[in-house]
């Protein structure tokens, strides 16, 4: 059965900073990865997918994310942030032919000033 | 406009009162699905439907129960509530092909306080 694994809780960075949210998964067979955001009270919105093709993907707000298919990850990266960032981001994955996603615990990000 | 509608979006009861909270979706999805989030956690899926009359467990069913009657609405009901099931639990709906890929639509959540 496919799980994933947030690496970082909690990650704080300042305005205009770069960052990482990390994220590994595992799985048996082929899979699907997907990062999703939360805004504070809001429900969840699709951030970037992964299905096949060029390992690198790029999403909304400027957000992109990295398949390694050797070291199993798939960390969500963005070079400059803006506090409007601000929110609980979710790596997903799904095995191909199944009709299901697993979640990771999440990472809230915080953009200070 | 294309939405997952939940309610109530905050409750609180005491133990072993019934509840039920509602979701209903306008997009004519197939599969609908209630997650639990908690601190830590992630999302856990508790329960799934394919379609009408189709529904199945998911990683954490118990103490709730699922209907299907109609493809656009599939609400949570839980029977008895107790305080473990503080929680902020979501609905969403995907196309049946979406599921795999992602395409999921989520509602704003329901936050359910059981004394």
């Amino acid at each position: 059965a496919q799980s994933v694994t947030q690496l970082d809780s909690q990650v704080p960075v300042f305005e205009e900073a770069p960052v990482e949210l990390r994220c590994n998964y595992s799985s048996s067979v082929s899979v699907y990865l997907f990062w999703y955001v939360q805004y504070p009270n809001q429900g969840l919105q699709l951030l970037l997918k992964y299905l096949s093709g060029s390992t690198l993907v790029k999403g909304i707000n400027g957000f992109e994310a990295e398949f390694n298919k050797s070291q199993t990850s798939f960390h969500l990266r963005k070079p400059s942030v803006h506090i409007s960032d601000t929110a609980e981001y979710f790596c997903a994955v799904s095995e191909q032919g199944a009709q299901k996603l697993v979640f990771g615990q999440g990472t809230r990000l915080t953009i200070n000033p | 406009e294309a939405q997952v509608t939940q309610n109530p979006r905050y409750l609180i009861t005491v133990t072993g009162k019934k509840l039920t909270v509602t979701c209903s979706q306008n997009m004519n999805h197939e599969y609908m699905s209630w997650y639990r989030q908690d601190p830590g956690l992630g999302l856990r899926q508790i329960y799934y439907s394919m379609n009408v009359e189709v529904t199945d467990k998911g990683d954490v069913p118990e103490g709730y129960k699922v209907s299907r009657k109609e493809k656009r609405n599939f609400p949570l009901i839980l029977e008895s509530p107790s305080p473990n099931q503080t929680s902020l639990y979501f609905c969403a709906s995907s196309p049946l092909a979406g599921v795999n890929t992602g395409e999921l639509f989520f509602g704003e959540g329901s936050r359910l306080t059981v004394l």
